[in-house]
């Protein structure tokens, strides 16, 4: 069975920095693409970066661009997403989720989650 | 951007009865070359992460029941649970992967009558 767990989430200042990761088992990772998406408290799904098998492709959404860096290690079956230059904003629960074959696929399998909280 | 709109926001239905929960994007998500519809479904229960239900619009992603049913095509999608249960309470999104970036509609609450 395909598991994702991600981890590193916490109360982060406005400006400050956070890395989260998504460990992976139960699957060849390598074998994945993978997407970030977040969820605000109350609110709907908005995807934030997605990074390709090899990790070579990479994209990410406006709202991060410059500021949030998507990274993957396949001889540790782990995805990573630096965040820098929080804002209050950036405050949401952050899931990862494989797609098979790249960027232009569903999300198949899902993470429970890491929450982010950018306060002061 | 491809903008995903749904509707209703929210609906009520009562247990065993059918419920329909319609979404439309701004473009078409009907790629010509293999005439398929890059639109997903997936449902979010309460206190939980998403799940993914229907993909390629209407493919119905292993073990999901089958009285979720996905279809539509170009711009217009339906989802349908043809008998609801208890266990469907929860909020439905679709989502493009059309095109980047990837964007989901506001989502449909369904819930019990």
């Amino acid at each position: 069975e395909v598991q994702l767990l991600e981890s590193g989430g916490g109360l982060v200042q406005p400006g400050g920095s956070l890395r989260l990761s998504c460990a992976a088992s139960g699957v060849t990772f390598g074998d994945y693409a993978l997407s970030w998406v977040r969820q605000a408290p109350g609110k709907g799904l908005e995807w934030v970066s997605h990074i390709g098998i090899s990790g070579g492709n990479t994209y990410s959404a406006d709202s991060v661009k410059g500021r949030f860096i998507i990274s993957r290690d396949n001889s540790k079956n782990t995805l990573y997403l630096q965040m820098h230059s929080l804002r209050a904003e950036d405050t949401a629960t952050y899931y990862c989720a494989t797609q098979p074959e790249g960027l232009y696929r569903h999300m198949d399998v899902w993470g429970k989650g890491t929450t982010v909280t950018v306060s002061s | 951007d491809i903008v995903m709109t749904q509707s209703p926001d929210a609906l009520a239905v009562s247990l065993g009865e059918r419920a329909t929960i319609n979404c439309k994007s701004s473009q078409s998500l009907l790629y010509s070359s293999n005439n398929k519809n890059y639109l997903a479904w997936y449902q979010q229960r309460p206190g939980q992460p998403p799940k993914l239900l229907i993909y390629w619009s209407s493919t119905r992603e292993s073990g999901v029941p089958d009285r979720f049913s996905g279809s539509g095509s170009g711009t217009d999608f339906t989802l349908t649970i043809s008998s609801l249960q208890a266990e469907d309470v929860a909020v439905y999104y679709c989502q493009q992967y059309y095109a980047s970036p990837l964007t989901f509609g506001p989502g449909t609450k369904v819930d019990i009558k």
